[in-house]
């Protein structure tokens, strides 16, 4: 059974910092990765997919890597904002159902 | 891109009685939805499977008779919980599965029920 783990589970940094948050799994044989963003109460906002084929996804700050064979996931976030507050959470998504198993998520907050 | 949407986005009801959450799936076909519920600082946990004109398909743990869900059309799925408790009060969100695209997910903005 696939298991999902997003290191650390909260983060606070100020204003421009560069962030990596981590995401591991424990099943590699993956159909694909993807990385949402969740605001309080909110549902959910897809960032970034990564197929299995792939390294990484960019999308304007937002940097996703993909490392199979180590089970591993790392979003990078450059020159963090206090609109990047949320909730980041890593899915990885098996081949055949589809469907994702998600971790509990990283809660970023950046303050001003 | 899709849409999916949910409805009611937040409802509080007395202990005992029975609410429906409906997800749409507004610009595509689904024969495929998902229920999640979350709770606070917790993952989301997969509660069943709707298919189109079928039985949903529940995880283990979760009570068919307590969130019955029904999938009438291609468009729309509703998951009632009945004799709701304050112990179901949730966040819950609903994903559509593209007909055409079976390996993508699209997520609505989710239900929160809070049971008094």
């Amino acid at each position: 059974k696939q298991e999902v783990t997003q290191i650390p589970a909260a983060l606070s940094v100020p204003e421009g910092e560069n962030l990596v948050l981590n995401c591991s799994f424990t099943d590699s044989a993956i159909y694909n990765l993807q990385w949402f963003r969740q605001d309080p109460g909110k549902g959910l906002t897809s960032l970034l997919l990564i197929q299995s084929s792939q390294r990484e996804q960019t999308s304007g700050r937002l940097n996703a890597s993909l490392d199979k064979s180590s089970g591993r996931s790392t979003l990078y976030i450059a020159a963090s904002q206090p609109g990047d507050s949320a909730t980041y959470l890593c899915a990885a998504t098996p081949g055949g159902s589809y469907i994702p198993t998600f971790g509990r998520g990283t809660s970023l907050i950046v303050h001003p | 891109g899709a849409v999916v949407s949910q409805h009611p986005s937040r409802v509080i009801c007395k202990s005992g009685t029975s609410v429906k959450i409906e997800c749409r799936s507004l610009d595509f076909q689904a024969t495929t939805m998902f229920w999640y519920r979350q709770f606070p600082k917790k993952s989301l946990m997969l509660m069943a499977t709707s298919n189109e004109g079928s039985k949903a398909t529940y995880e283990q743990g979760v009570e068919k008779d307590k969130f019955l869900i029904n999938h009438a059309s291609l468009t729309l799925s509703t998951l009632t919980v009945t004799s709701a408790h304050p112990e179901d009060s949730s966040f819950y969100i609903c994903s559509a599965q593209d007909r055409g695209r079976p390996d993508t997910q699209y997520f609505g903005p989710g239900t929160r029920l809070t049971v008094l």
